[in-house]
């Protein structure tokens, strides 16, 4: 399998659950990310890790929670999240370089009742 | 700061017309690099091209070609002869850098919408 792929596609969750968006790159970057994309607004850039290291976190709430084992895999920890936190999650990764255009998976949307 | 500007916030047009998205970018770094994506409906966002601050040659991809002028800081795109499949939501990004830092960190514009109607 190639590319970025993302799991689930859709997540339906209450505001009490605790779920996980997985992310898997199979193009040998060591540097990946997550975005969040609601309705009518831009990309939004929530975590950003090289070689398995955070080097950002743009001031997300900590109900929010990522995790990167490997350069290969990132997830997304939720846990009583808001209605407002529905939105499409995507995932990237590239070359962790200023010419490093990213790859992105297909996104997971999240719908948060 | 760094900011990447797509001023048209939707376009229609009907098909086979040409049409041009603007993206406008600020910068103070001398070595910079810029992008374009295509999201279609699916979601997933599809990188189409990267070009860097010192190859101002314009170039062209089947129907589509980018215009970049470092003199008025744009980086254009225009589809030709479009298609029903065109439609998508186009977004323009700029490469982030802290002084020697290149952290290939994006910064994307808020996108342009463009309908195709057949």
């Amino acid at each position: 399998e190639t590319g970025v792929t993302q799991t689930p596609r859709h997540l339906v969750m209450g505001m009490t659950n605790k779920k996980s968006l997985k992310c898997e790159q199979h193009l040998g970057h060591n540097a990946m990310y997550w975005y969040k994309q609601s309705a009518k607004k831009p990309l939004e850039l929530m975590f950003v890790y090289n070689f398995k290291e955070q080097t950002e976190n743009n001031s997300v709430p900590s109900r929010f929670s990522p995790e990167c084992p490997n350069s290969s895999h990132l997830f997304l920890h939720l846990h009583t999240l808001q209605p407002e936190d529905s939105a499409l999650y995507l995932c990237a990764s590239s070359h962790p370089s200023i010419r490093g255009e990213q790859y992105f998976g297909p996104g997971t949307r999240l719908t948060v009742t | 700061a760094q900011k990447v500007t797509q001023a048209q916030t939707e376009i229609s047009v009907v098909e086979k017309e040409d049409v041009t998205l603007d993206c406008v970018y600020e910068t103070r770094d001398t070595t910079y690099y810029l992008f374009w994506y295509k999201q279609p409906p699916s979601g997933e966002l599809v990188f189409l091209i990267r070009r860097n601050s010192f190859d101002e040659q314009n170039e062209i991809s089947g129907r589509y070609s980018w215009n970049f002028q470092k003199s008025t800081s744009s980086f254009n795109f225009t589809i030709t002869a479009s298609q029903v499949v065109d439609s998508a939501v186009y977004f323009c990004a700029l490469s982030e850098t802290h002084g020697s830092s290149n952290t290939g960190k994006l910064i994307f514009g808020q996108g342009t919408t463009l309908q195709v109607k057949p």
